[in-house]
């Protein structure tokens, strides 16, 4: 079975410009997670989706940043216009409904740099 | 607005003790709480959990202790391995839902 799919893994950017992470979540899991990992605040909820529509999303840093989830196989981080600032490990995770603990299915990360 | 903190950044041990990693959080209602080990390069993954209604709940080398009335939850590794230096993230949710993290604890065991 394939796990949460992220692209690109990698990212260089100029400060000004638009970026935009991709997630593939585990088939059958209704909700996803977007975090960011810095080094001072470890992972950080940006926001989470259950059965594609936007639960929560009070921890996306501002109006910048943008998430969408148009279906449940596929959804996206948006940051436009990037700064330095949002430079870090951006992860998208997958959960299925029937999981009694809340396990998370993370991706390996999207690296952003924001020169 | 930090409601799960993990106050050790790194951890050093030797191979063959105990690991102790801590953790507090602050929302009375978290009911879930889980413990991720992430590599290098990698997501993080799932290593053990506990609900709210147990004290204890122990998987192998792995074990997780919960004091609710204290808001701390710690994970025990015995005996350590190299093979578990990694950064381990403390998570809680209230509702299988919104999990939030500590910030981590990097472990290093020394052979």
């Amino acid at each position: 079975d394939a796990g949460v799919i992220q692209s690109p893994r990698h990212e260089v950017t100029e400060m000004g410009q638009e970026v935009t992470l991709r997630c593939k979540p585990i088939s059958g899991h209704n909700s996803l997670f977007w975090y960011r990992q810095t080094m001072m605040r470890g992972l950080e909820l940006l926001i989470y989706f259950n059965n594609n529509v936007p639960i929560d999303d009070s921890g996306m840093p501002e109006d910048r940043f943008s998430a969408k989830m148009p279906n449940a196989s596929f959804s996206t981080l948006k940051i436009q216009p990037s700064e330095p600032r949002d430079s870090a490990v951006y992860f998208c995770a997958s959960a299925g409904g029937g999981s009694m603990t809340g396990e998370l299915f993370f991706g390996e990360g999207s690296r952003l740099t924001v020169l | 607005d930090q409601q799960v903190k993990q106050n050790s950044p790194s951890l050093s041990v030797q191979e063959g003790r105990i690991s102790i990693l801590n953790c507090d959080y602050t929302n009375s209602m978290f009911d879930y709480f889980l413990w991720y080990k992430k590599y290098p390069a990698e997501g993080p993954t799932f290593l053990i959990s506990i609900s709210s209604i147990k004290d204890k709940n122990e998987d192998g080398r792995f074990t997780v202790f919960l004091n609710k009335s204290a808001k701390h939850l710690s994970l025990h590794i015995v005996p350590s391995q190299p093979g578990d230096s990694a950064v381990y993230f403390c998570a809680a949710s209230p509702n299988n839902n919104d999990m939030r993290f500590g910030a981590g604890t990097r472990l290093t065991v020394k052979p």
